[in-house]
C-alpha cells in the first residue's frame, strides 16, 4: 500500500490570513495527483488534476504546485475566508490499477 | 440534476446482519468506486469498477461484496464477515479512471451493534 502522507493534520488560521500545506508521495511511478475539498455535511469536491513536473493549478484564491520528483505538492490558500474551513485531502494515481490512494488530509478552520 | 445519490445517509444494523448500501450515479460516468472513512484515517477503497459488469477488489475489502449489473447502480454489500463495519461510507464515480476527478455522493454512515 502506497503512502501519502499530509500535513499538517490540523490548522487554524484568522479570516484573511494566507496559508499553505503539503501532500508528500512516492516520487516513483507517478501519474496523477489530486486534490479535494470536504466541507462538513457535504460530499468532497475536485479542486484540481495535476499531471505534470512543475505544474501549478489555480480557482480563485485557491492554487497548487507539484514536484513529482521530489514527490511534494503544496496547496495554498491566500486570504482565507470562513468558507474555506474545509478537510483538503491530497490522493495519488500511480497509473496502474486505476486507483487512488488518498492522504489523511489536513483540516482548516478559518475564524472572524 | 446530475450526480450520485447514496441512501440512506444512516444505517443501523445488528451485528450478524449483512446490509446493502446503494449508490446511483446519472453522470453517465464508466467508473464507480466505494470508499470507507474512519476517524484519523484517509479513504480507503474497498472496490471499485472500470465497466458494467467487471470490478476489481481494493485494499479493504474484505467482508465486502459488490455488483455492477447496471452502468448507473454499483451497491455495496457489507457481510456478517466484516469485523468491523461501524464506518461512514462514500461512493464516487469518475468518467475514467486515473487521472479524471473522482465526483462523491454525501456518503451513509453505518452503525452495527
Amino acid at each position: 500500500i502506497l503512502n501519502v502522507e499530509q500535513s499538517p493534520q490540523s490548522l487554524h488560521v484568522q479570516e484573511g490570513d494566507s496559508t499553505n500545506f503539503t501532500c508528500s508521495f512516492p516520487s516513483s511511478n507517478f501519474y496523477a495527483l489530486h486534490w479535494y475539498r470536504w466541507e462538513t455535511a457535504k460530499s468532497p469536491e475536485a479542486l484540481f488534476v495535476m499531471t505534470l513536473n512543475g505544474d501549478e493549478k489555480k480557482k480563485g484564491r485557491i492554487s497548487a504546485t507539484l514536484n513529482t520528483k521530489e514527490g511534494y505538492s503544496y496547496l495554498y490558500i491566500k486570504g482565507s475566508q470562513p468558507e474555506d474551513s474545509a478537510t483538503y485531502l491530497c490522493a495519488f494515481y500511480t497509473g496502474t490499477a486505476s486507483k487512488l490512494t488518498f492522504g489523511t488530509g489536513t483540516r482548516l478552520q478559518v475564524t472572524l | 440534476d446530475g450526480g450520485i445519490t447514496q441512501s440512506p445517509k444512516y444505517l443501523f444494523r445488528k451485528e450478524g446482519q449483512n446490509v446493502t448500501l446503494s449508490c446511483e450515479q446519472n453522470l453517465n460516468h464508466d467508473a464507480m468506486y466505494w470508499y470507507r472513512q474512519d476517524p484519523g484515517q484517509g479513504l480507503r477503497l474497498i472496490y471499485y469498477s472500470q465497466i458494467v459488469n467487471d470490478f476489481q477488489k481494493g485494499d479493504i475489502a474484505e467482508g465486502y461484496s459488490v455488483s455492477r449489473e447496471k452502468k448507473e447502480s454499483f451497491p455495496l454489500t457489507v457481510t456478517s464477515a466484516q469485523k468491523n463495519p461501524t464506518a461512514f461510507y462514500l461512493c464516487a464515480s469518475a468518467p475514467g479512471t486515473g487521472s479524471y476527478e473522482q465526483y462523491f455522493g454525501p456518503g451513509t454512515r453505518l452503525t452495527v451493534t
